[in-house]
């Protein structure tokens, strides 16, 4: 099996809102991570946990907050987000991060807007 | 240079008929490459991974150039199904992204 879920699939949002998107697999893998991804654009990585540790943040404004509560959750929590945040959020894990063999699996993303 | 560059189409193929396309990279170095095919408004889904010089699948061949840095992709008999777009992407240690080649099978 090599499903990872996220919630919700879809989620509208104000700039004033705080909305937590979530991730959850259950393959054992030990490194997570999160990418957005713009129309006809390929995904682009923010953030990516290794054994629960965050190993890499891609710059990310600190509106998006990052949290690997276990090493089968992940969740990604936004506050205060602009319109141009609009997009879809991909979680995505593989078995470990940093091996040339590795291969992610990519959830079904949650598809958001902000208004 | 782009990391990952690839011809972005759109193909245009009919059913049966078969269809190639290419990618580069730019790293001499990259070792592990991956084809994920997304369909519109989905998540990437691995299609078939190359370490060597290729890869086979059923109606998909992956091939590798390591001379040229590229990897190719054919999909033989295209089926209506095939219609997606094809990520090219090279794993060096952090995934690096092609923008993408779209294909269309038409009836």
């Amino acid at each position: 099996d090599t499903e990872v879920t996220q919630t919700p699939k879809h989620l509208v949002m104000g700039m004033t809102n705080k909305k937590s998107l979530k991730c959850e697999q259950h393959m054992g893998h030990r490194a997570m991570y999160w990418y957005k991804q713009k129309a006809k654009k390929p995904p682009e990585l923010m953030f990516v946990y290794s054994y629960e540790k965050l190993s890499i943040n891609e710059s990310v404004p600190s509106r998006f907050s990052p949290e690997c509560p276990n090493s089968s959750l992940l969740n990604l929590h936004l506050h205060a987000l602009q319109p141009e945040d609009s997009a879809l959020y991909l979680c995505a894990s593989s078995q470990v991060m940093g091996t040339t063999t590795d291969t992610q699996y990519f959830g079904p993303g949650t598809r958001l807007t902000v208004l | 240079r782009k990391e990952v560059e690839q011809d972005p189409g759109p193909f245009n193929v009919p059913e049966g008929a078969t269809v190639a396309f290419n990618c580069t990279y730019s790293n001499s170095a990259s070792q592990s490459f991956f084809w994920y095919r997304q369909d519109c408004r989905k998540e990437p889904k691995l299609l078939m991974s190359v370490y060597s010089s290729g890869n086979e699948d059923g109606r998909f061949t992956a091939q590798l150039n390591r001379a040229s840095q590229y990897i190719s992709l054919l999909i033989r008999d295209s089926k209506l199904s095939d219609s997606a777009t094809y990520l090219c992407v090279v794993n060096d240690y952090k995934l690096s992204f092609g923008a993408g080649t779209t294909v269309t099978v038409r009836a």
